[in-house]
């Protein structure tokens, strides 16, 4: 149990472009779900925090107008980074709470995004 | 905000244990203290998570002493699948208020 999918899980765009990424929890409602970024040889940075049907919650300098955040079901959150730039290319990764867990998130595979 | 410290890199060979310490010298009353291994190019994975003590499962044990400023996972009997990153994780869920202060992890190095 406790599954989270991604998708897509690569994905190369051009430079000004918008791309969606989903986040989807499979066997389990996700009251929380939390995107991170990770550039290569680093480690995770908290982007922001998103709870099913409010607004998400940004990490400081992380411009919420660039990375736009939208939990519209307790099962699905996506993250569309909009007019991309080069400097966005990182691997993104979603996790997510399980309502009926105590402490724990659930990590998705993530998604590579390469922007030329 | 807890901050956490570990090693950059360790090697070990197959077979020995292998013991991972994280410094988090601020943590706070309501943080948990999570390990998680990570492949290059997945997410991580979750291996352990406690708040004081000891805590052993199928894969590993987590050390935690009194003052919680530290803690140390140990992987019994590793093997080269083992080769991956190990984040420390200081934080919690518990309530809205998420702080999830991620360490700069640990690249573990098996060698047969």
């Amino acid at each position: 149990g406790a599954v989270v999918s991604q998708h897509p899980s690569r994905v190369i765009c051009k430079s000004g472009t918008s791309v969606k990424i989903e986040c989807r929890s499979l066997d389990f409602q996700a009251t929380t779900m939390f995107w991170y970024r990770q550039f290569p040889k680093k480690s995770l940075m908290l982007m922001a925090t998103s709870n099913e049907g409010s607004k998400a919650t940004y990490e400081q300098g992380v411009e919420k107008d660039k990375f736009l955040i939208n939990h519209a079901s307790l099962t699905l959150s996506t993250l569309t980074v909009t007019s991309a730039h080069p400097e966005d290319s990182s691997f993104y990764i979603c996790s997510a709470r399980d309502s009926r867990s105590y402490n724990e998130q659930f990590f998705g595979p993530g998604t590579r995004l390469t922007v030329l | 905000l807890a901050k956490t410290t570990q090693p950059i890199s360790m090697d070990s060979y197959e077979g020995q244990e292998v013991n991972i310490t994280c410094s988090h010298n601020n943590i706070a009353t309501n943080d948990y203290i999570t390990w998680y291994q990570q492949f290059p190019s997945q997410g991580p994975r979750f291996i352990i998570q406690g708040y004081k003590t000891k805590v052993t499962n199928e894969v590993a044990s987590l050390f935690i002493p009194a003052d919680r400023k530290s803690s140390t996972l140990s992987l019994p009997r590793v093997s080269l699948s083992d080769t991956a990153v190990y984040y420390c994780l200081v934080g919690g869920l518990m309530d809205s208020n998420y702080q999830l202060i991620w360490g700069a992890g640990t690249k573990l190095i098996i060698k047969p």
